[in-house]
């Protein structure tokens, strides 16, 4: 099944724990991304990387760390992690070097609820 | 700042009526237009771009620069229809293109 797979699908955590969400595209895409959905479903991006170059970074905490091991995974680590971090957070991919086309492949997203 | 502004966030119509799902977009460049849907349990995924001036699923959507909109429409809705609708814009150069969302509208196609 070719597609953006993330695991875990659903994170329930505490305040000030250490958390992280993996993705993996088997697409053969260059770019990946990671964007993050609030709870009013505002859809805003937060990196992007580029055959495991980070490309963008947008004003993201610092404990919002990004790694991507090849160009086929993308993971997020976030540390300590605050109230204000619950959200579903997506990864996608794109077959061009930047958002190319603008056609972005979407995982299936990661709710996180930090209590 | 480059920005897409969706001012609906649900938007309700009964199965057969016209539907417009509006979006306005702020970019000092050339925008490429996008709208993408997330259906229930689905992923969210691209459904047209305006350089392709397609219909898809019955839906257009016409980029008018000069009110810097780029409305969705479809004349007769489904039930089918009922989602999650985002208006995109990517800007940037080839390498460190973005593609930003609007806030997203919900259309509920009522039978």
């Amino acid at each position: 099944d070719t597609a953006v797979s993330q695991t875990p699908k659903y994170l329930v955590t505490q305040m000030g724990n250490d958390k992280s969400i993996k993705c993996e595209q088997n697409l053969g895409h260059d770019t990946m991304y990671w964007y993050k959905q609030d709870s009013k479903k505002f859809l805003k991006i937060m990196f992007s990387y580029n055959n495991k170059e980070l490309i963008i970074n947008e004003t993201v905490p610092n404990r919002f760390s990004p790694k991507s091991p090849d160009k086929a995974h993308l993971n997020l680590h976030i540390n300590s992690l605050e109230l204000g971090d619950s959200a579903v957070y997506f990864c996608a991919s794109s077959p061009n070097v930047g958002a190319g086309t603008g056609e972005l492949f979407f995982g299936e997203g990661s709710r996180l609820t930090v209590l | 700042a480059q920005r897409v502004t969706q001012p609906e966030k649900l938007l309700s119509v009964f199965k057969g009526a016209p539907v417009e799902l509006k979006c306005n977009y702020s970019y000092s460049g050339s925008p490429e237009l996008f709208w993408y849907v997330q259906y229930s349990r689905q992923r969210l995924q691209l459904l047209l771009r305006h350089i392709s001036r397609e219909s898809i699923k019955g839906f257009t959507a016409d980029l008018n620069k000069g009110e810097t909109s780029f409305h969705l429409k479809k004349p007769f809705a489904q039930e089918e229809d009922s989602a999650m609708y985002y208006c995109a814009l990517l800007y940037g150069s080839s390498n460190t293109g973005k593609l930003i969302f609007g806030q997203g509208t919900t259309l509920q196609v009522k039978p």
